[in-house]
């Protein structure tokens, strides 16, 4: 089944920079989401880009989407300690006339004080 | 508003007995939702999409006479684990989405231990 992969699977940065996870994906998809999860929770929806968007914001949040290329990325700026977790992408292709959403393994973002 | 519960939150059991999960949205009604496997460190893994009043999909290697779907009203499914044992210990977490939405809200999430 198609699957996001996200890239890198580990980040450590400073606070105040900004964070930079990718996904790519590798067939046609109806959307993309992003989602937060923090160590054993639930997953917070971030944002969903549609396949005929480029680019979203919301806050601090950036996503972007190349369906040439099969990837989008997610841009977290002026990071803080609290954006510490696990981010993952979600595509969703049609299956039976209902979208089908799978996950990639998630990028493990950690953000010092 | 798009809240998704699940009860219990945690829940330790002996081999071979069987353990419900409840899935519920509780601000919106959810023609679809979907049931996930959380393994430490790893991905989330789709088991079945639940849609209300009709079977369920599982995908492949989901047994379906172990993992039981139940999805009766368009805000409650539930997941029975019959017969648990202790390689069913796993983080399961569902996920609802609104008709004609496209986002998906997922709930909190239910800790499962076999002893």
């Amino acid at each position: 089944s198609q699957q996001g992969e996200e890239d890198p699977q580990a980040l450590s940065i400073q606070e105040g920079e900004n964070a930079t996870m990718n996904c790519s994906y590798k067939t046609s998809i109806n959307n993309l989401q992003w989602y937060r999860q923090n160590s054993g929770r639930g997953l917070v929806h971030l944002i969903l880009i549609r396949s005929n968007e480029r680019e979203k914001h919301s806050g601090r949040l950036r996503v972007t989407l190349d369906t040439s290329k099969k990837s989008s990325s997610l841009l977290i700026t002026a990071s803080r300690a609290a954006d510490t977790a696990s981010y993952f992408c979600a595509t969703a292709h049609a299956s039976g006339g209902s979208y089908i959403p799978t996950f990639g393994r998630g990028t493990s973002l950690i953000v010092h004080p | 508003g798009a809240v998704v519960s699940q009860h219990p939150s945690r829940v330790i059991c002996k081999s071979g007995t069987s353990v419900k999960i409840e899935c519920r949205s509780l601000d919106f009604q959810a023609t679809t939702m979907f049931w996930y496997r959380q393994f430490p460190k790893q991905s989330l893994m789709l088991m079945a999409t639940s849609n209300e009043g009709s079977k369920a999909t599982y995908e492949q290697g989901v047994e379906k006479d172990k993992f039981l779907i139940n999805h009766a009203s368009l805000t409650l499914s539930t997941l029975t684990v019959t017969s648990a044992h202790p390689e069913d210990s796993s983080f399961y977490i569902c996920s609802a989405r609104a008709s004609g939405g496209d986002t998906q809200y997922f709930g909190p999430g239910t800790r499962l231990t076999v002893l």
